[in-house]
């Protein structure tokens, strides 16, 4: 089992529409999840960050985190054709003999369509 | 604020050459990381520093992968030989320090070995 693991999709959604994207991870024990954003041939964006379970919102997008079941989730309201893109779920453990490491799942591609 | 500096942007080698990546983290930030990204996978991480010291570099193939802060702002990283094998994006990212968990990218350098 991958220790975060995501759709790899393509994912596709009209323009104004509600994406979701998802995510597991196996380590029960983490503490610090995040969403990126990563454009064909850019480097990785941070665009959520989230550490408690519940919802945060920022704009159009929403991470929600549900750390009994061991998910997170983004939701993009509105979606937007520039809003297409890999989306990264990473998180961040602390378990035993864990220095703290980012681990990033393979990414989710987004396909917002006009 | 500028972001994470990283040169050069491209580099094309023969394998068994020598071959080196230089970063220079955002201003103020201790933490900084060296990962490595295979098309359409997630970052990997290669070795983390706390200032001038690697905290995390169990996944760094010591037999020709090395890396250097020596002053705990700039870092270099250098494969002597290459390999077919290490054809691959690598990116820097850094933090403000151990008890922050967001981190930030550079544009990364792809490297191709012939």
């Amino acid at each position: 089992q991958k220790e975060v693991e995501q759709n790899s999709g393509p994912l596709s959604v009209p323009e104004g529409a509600i994406a979701s994207l998802n995510c597991t991870y196996s380590d029960r024990v983490s503490q610090s999840f995040f969403w990126y954003r990563q454009y064909s041939g850019k480097s990785p964006e941070l665009i959520m960050s989230i550490y408690s379970n519940g919802d945060k919102e920022d704009g159009r997008f929403t991470a929600q985190l549900n750390k009994a079941s061991q998910y997170v989730s983004l939701l993009i309201r509105d979606s937007q054709p520039s809003d297409s893109a890999t989306y990264l779920c990473a998180v961040k453990a602390r378990g035993s003999g864990n220095t703290g490491k980012l681990i990033f799942g393979q990414g989710t591609t987004l396909q917002v369509k006009p | 604020e500028a972001g994470v500096v990283q040169s050069p942007r491209y580099k094309i080698i023969e394998k068994k050459q020598p071959v080196a990546f230089w970063c220079n983290p955002i201003s103020g930030h201790n933490t900084l990381y060296w990962y490595l990204q295979n098309l359409g996978q997630g970052p990997e991480l290669l070795i983390r520093y706390e200032n001038e010291e690697a905290v995390d570099d169990s996944q760094l193939p010591k037999d020709r992968f090395s890396a250097e802060r020596l002053k705990g702002v700039d870092s270099t990283l250098k494969i002597q030989p290459a390999e077919l094998g290490d054809s691959a994006v690598y990116l820097c990212a850094s933090s403000l320090g151990l008890a922050v968990d967001e981190q930030f990218f550079g544009p990364g350098t792809r490297l191709t070995v012939l």
